[in-house]
């Protein structure tokens, strides 16, 4: 079975730290991706970055960045000097390959709700 | 490009109601569409899977029955609330994948969700 957990339910930093979000995921294929999704309080789903099981190269976008490590079963978000804007629902997402009765749907961990304070 | 919208944003509705909830995607074929649901401050759960000109997938749990899906056009797929009561309240969002054959194939462009109200 296909399980995504974010075990940080609620965050709270200070304008300016570092944070990083944490994400575990089980899955039995060898073939998946995985995403982070951000939530601001409007509900809307903002994508952020999808990665391929084959892809282990951490990827930096600005002052976000990605660690996927396969060892592990690990995908963690690091936000650097965070902000205010910053702050909202976090969620990481697997999918798995398309084929043998998967649709590939989005499997959501719980989310992390990240509060960043002035 | 990839736009999904949804609409309406937001509905009030009385109890023993039906609400009918379109999911469309603006510029692209979409032969998948997702239908999730979310209570407050929980997480996203997938409701249904609709492929276009096919009865939709149910997830366990979900009454079909209820919650009908239909995916008539490539770029449209409705959700209806039939009966709706209290406990259906919650924020619906639908997310449409792109004909397969690309690798952004398993890209899912989300709507930007409906806030069902019933009273």
């Amino acid at each position: 079975a296909q399980k995504v957990t974010q075990a940080q339910t609620e965050i709270s930093v200070v304008e300016k730290e570092d944070v990083t979000l944490d994400c575990v995921y089980e899955t039995r294929d060898t073939t998946y991706y995985l995403f982070w999704y951000k939530q601001p309080p409007s509900g809307e789903l903002v994508f952020l970055i999808r990665r391929n099981s084959f892809d282990e190269q951490n990827e930096i976008s600005g002052r976000y960045s990605w660690n996927f490590q396969k060892s592990t079963s690990s995908f963690n978000f690091t936000i650097t000097a965070s902000q205010v804007v910053d702050s909202a629902v976090y969620f990481c997402a697997l999918s798995e390959a398309l084929g043998g009765g998967s649709q590939g749907n989005l499997i959501f961990g719980k989310g992390t709700k990240l509060s960043v304070k002035p | 490009g990839a736009v999904v919208s949804q609409h309406p944003s937001w509905v009030i509705c009385k109890s023993g109601t039906s609400v009918k909830i379109e999911c469309r995607s603006l510029d692209f074929q979409a032969t998948t569409m997702f239908w999730y649901r979310q209570f407050p401050k929980q997480s996203l759960m997938l409701m249904a899977t609709s492929n276009e000109g096919s009865k939709a997938t149910y997830e366990q749990g979900v009454e079909k029955d209820k919650f009908l899906i239909n995916h008539a056009s490539l770029t449209l797929s409705t959700l209806t609330v039939t009966s709706a009561h209290p406990e259906d309240s919650s924020f619906y969002i639908c997310s449409a994948r792109a004909a397969l054959g690309l690798a952004a194939s398993y890209e899912q462009y989300f709507g930007p969700g409906t806030r069902l109200t019933v009273t």
